[in-house]
């Protein structure tokens, strides 16, 4: 079974700033997700990655395979970047991910 | 705008009872995921279909859960019988899986399900 560690659990910052979560695990993967909830919302895909890293807008996620370790950079971070950010590990043995306990991200003006 | 369809959002029954909720994959995704997930345990894997085949459902209680997937429209995860322990949010993804791993996943909004 995938191990699957996010740091911080919490995190409040200020508006503007750059924020990073990271997520280790601890077995090989395919790809891995970072997804992203509102509170009491639905559950969007932010990234799948593979490899190297993938930018869209002010988001940007790494990979290090061989480390087993993902991060998630948030840059000029928002109000409305307030959410959980759960990272999830897919393939290893097994299609379905497994998910961190996610990351509690508050911004506030 | 295509997206991943469940029902019912919100579900509120007595212990017993028999639930079943409904989930309508995108329109060309062959890979169905239900996932509950609890205050307490977060995000947890009850099972998944490829091509409508049931690869795994490790993570259902077998004696009371059941998930199938009549067609390519539609797959659907039942309790029966219901206990206050599977009051949680249910939710259903789909992706286009290709060989290992999984593609990028969509959500549909989840099913809240209460059990008194």
């Amino acid at each position: 079974k995938n191990e699957v560690e996010q740091s911080p659990q919490n995190l409040t910052a200020q508006e503007g700033e750059f924020i990073t979560i990271n997520c280790s695990y601890s077995v090989g993967i395919s790809a891995l997700h970072w997804l992203q909830q509102h509170p009491g919302g639905g559950i969007v895909s932010l990234f799948m990655l593979s490899s190297g890293k993938k930018k869209h807008g002010r988001l940007i996620a790494t990979i290090n395979i061989q480390e087993k370790h993902s991060s998630l950079h948030i840059t000029a971070s928002h109000p409305r970047d307030s959410a959980v950010y759960i990272c999830a590990p897919s393939g290893g043995g097994a299609d379905g991910l497994t998910f961190g306990k996610g990351t509690h991200l508050i911004i506030q003006p | 705008d295509a997206r991943v369809t469940q029902t019912p959002r919100d579900k509120v029954t007595e212990m017993g009872q028999e639930v079943t909720m409904r989930c309508q994959p995108i329109l060309g995704h062959n890979t169905v995921f239900w996932y509950r997930q609890t205050m307490m345990q977060g995000l947890e894997l009850l099972a998944y279909f490829r091509n409508r085949a049931p690869l795994d459902d490790s993570g259902m209680p077998k004696d009371r859960f059941s998930a199938e997937m009549p067609d390519a429209t539609l797959a659907t995860l039942k309790i029966q019988p219901s206990e206050p322990r599977d009051s949680a949010v249910y939710f259903c993804a789909s992706g286009l899986g290709v060989g290992i791993g999984t593609g990028e996943l969509f959500f549909g909004e989840g099913s809240r399900l209460t059990v008194l």
